[in-house]
């Protein structure tokens, strides 16, 4: 079965740069959220999207945005890095309206390293 | 507030034996739904089982059972007959607000727990 496929697995910055972490749903799932998990933590929830519209906002830094696109994939846009930005990011899928758990999805993450 | 608590951070069990991983949580809505995710060392989030507010019977999928006690706000792990490949970072997660069958909320996590199993 298809899974959530994030891209890109790892990615090494410098402070002050940018980065652009891609996330592919589970096909016709229609919910993306975004999570950062830092080094020996839980992970936090960021943002999400519905039908290509924002849904809900966690603590997501101002630094950050993101977005759903038409075909439903989702990017995370991140600038001027910070060293306290190094964490795993999470995507996570989900059909809004589903049989029982309305299971979040989850991908392999993609772990950012910022030096 | 901590929503989700998970007391143990470290727990060790002897193979084929049994563990319950603790996780309490606080919340005044009536619906919501709690998780447990496994998250092995190569750092992939699993699916392990779910308990509704509103469901009557503890959940239990394979050799994992969910011991709900919704008085106490008490939502334990049981991994039964533990093998070598359950050592991983265990997480308790809640998603308040679930509507059963209508939900998309974001999850709050609690701090996990590392479980060890030893030969």
């Amino acid at each position: 079965a298809a899974g959530v496929i994030q891209s890109p697995r790892h990615l090494i910055k410098e402070k002050r740069e940018t980065a652009t972490l891609k996330c592919y749903p589970i096909p016709r799932h229609d919910t993306v959220y975004w999570y950062q998990q830092g080094p020996g933590q839980d992970p936090q929830f960021l943002i999400s999207f519905y039908e290509k519209m924002q849904s809900d906002k966690g603590s997501i830094p101002d630094r950050f945005s993101a977005q759903q696109f038409s075909d439903y994939h989702s990017e995370l846009n991140m600038s001027s890095l910070e060293l306290g930005d190094s964490a795993l990011y999470f995507c996570a899928s989900s059909l809004a309206e589903d049989s029982q758990y309305n299971e979040q999805f989850f991908g392999p993450g993609t772990r950012l390293t910022v030096l | 507030a901590q929503k989700i608590t998970q007391t143990q951070p470290g727990m060790f069990v002897q193979e084929k034996e049994a563990v319950t991983l603790d996780c309490t949580y606080d919340t005044s809505d009536q619906s919501y739904g709690l998780f447990w995710y496994k998250q092995p060392s190569s750092g992939e989030m699993i699916f392990l089982i779910y308990q509704g507010s509103y469901d009557e019977q503890n959940a239990t999928e394979g050799r994992y059972s969910l011991n709900f006690q919704k008085a106490r706000k008490s939502a334990n792990l049981v991994i039964s007959a533990s093998q070598l490949g359950d050592s991983a970072m265990y997480f308790c997660a809640m998603r308040e607000g679930d509507a059963g069958g209508t939900s998309y909320g974001k999850l709050t996590f609690g701090q996990g727990t590392i479980l060890t199993v030893h030969p």
